[in-house]
């Protein structure tokens, strides 16, 4: 069965633009989580849907949402860009939350 | 402050040494869980331990959860390059509830 799939794998944006990030979790998945991860933070939790439901919400400022449609795909936006917005974002889905996580490969994101 | 705290953060060793990486926290956790993320990729999931004293074995990795469900460890035994990578311990408080990752082990194994 395919894995996670995040789409683009690569984007250059420069500061104050907006990015959608894309992500289709593994086939009766309904858990879609996001992560950042930089060398200096580590791999820091953004937000989970659940059915179409946000459960959980890190602390990233209101730039940063998400959503998730029907079919559990989802998307997270990002807006007005800063530089410490480079970093490589991650998406895992699972059965539930709290379960093992399948993580996609990952939107490197950098912000000029 | 990291809810999971790892260490080292890094680790170089030579072919056919043994490792060992820690994971800990004061908060109990329901369930912990080890992955492995390579270069350009995300983690893969390797192991998931939830009962306090539980020992799972991987081939030449060995885990451990803590008796009182607070920490955990990772053992390597006879290291291989093809263990580089980094690690990364993952808790959930409870059933249900989100993951929170520690700040990962830097593991290079030289040939």
């Amino acid at each position: 069965k395919a894995g996670v799939t995040q789409t683009p794998r690569y984007l250059i944006k420069t500061r104050g633009q907006q990015v959608t990030l894309s992500c289709s979790p593994i086939s009766g998945h309904r858990s879609v989580s996001w992560y950042q991860q930089t060398p200096g933070q580590g791999l820091q939790f953004l937000f989970e849907y659940f059915s179409e439901t946000q459960r959980n919400k890190g602390n990233f400022p209101g730039r940063f949402s998400g959503r998730q449609f029907s079919n559990s795909r989802s998307e997270m936006n990002v807006s007005t860009l800063e530089l410490g917005d480079s970093a490589l974002y991650l998406c895992a889905s699972s059965f539930f939350s709290g379960e093992k996580l399948f993580f996609g490969s990952g939107t490197q994101l950098s912000v000029l | 402050t990291q809810l999971l705290e790892q260490s080292p953060q890094f680790l170089s060793i030579q072919e056919g040494e043994n490792l060992t990486v820690y994971c800990n926290s004061s908060s109990v956790f329901s369930s912990l869980q080890w992955y492995r993320q390579e270069p350009g990729e995300g983690p893969v999931l390797l192991v998931t331990v939830v009962t306090g004293g539980e020992v799972k074995k991987l081939k030449r990795l060995t885990f451990q959860f803590g008796d009182a469900r607070k920490d955990s460890s990772l053992h390597i035994t006879a290291a291989q390059p093809g263990d580089t990578g980094l690690y990364l311990c993952a808790g959930a408080v409870a059933a249900g509830n989100k993951l929170t990752f520690g700040g990962g082990t830097r593991v290079l194994v030289k040939p």
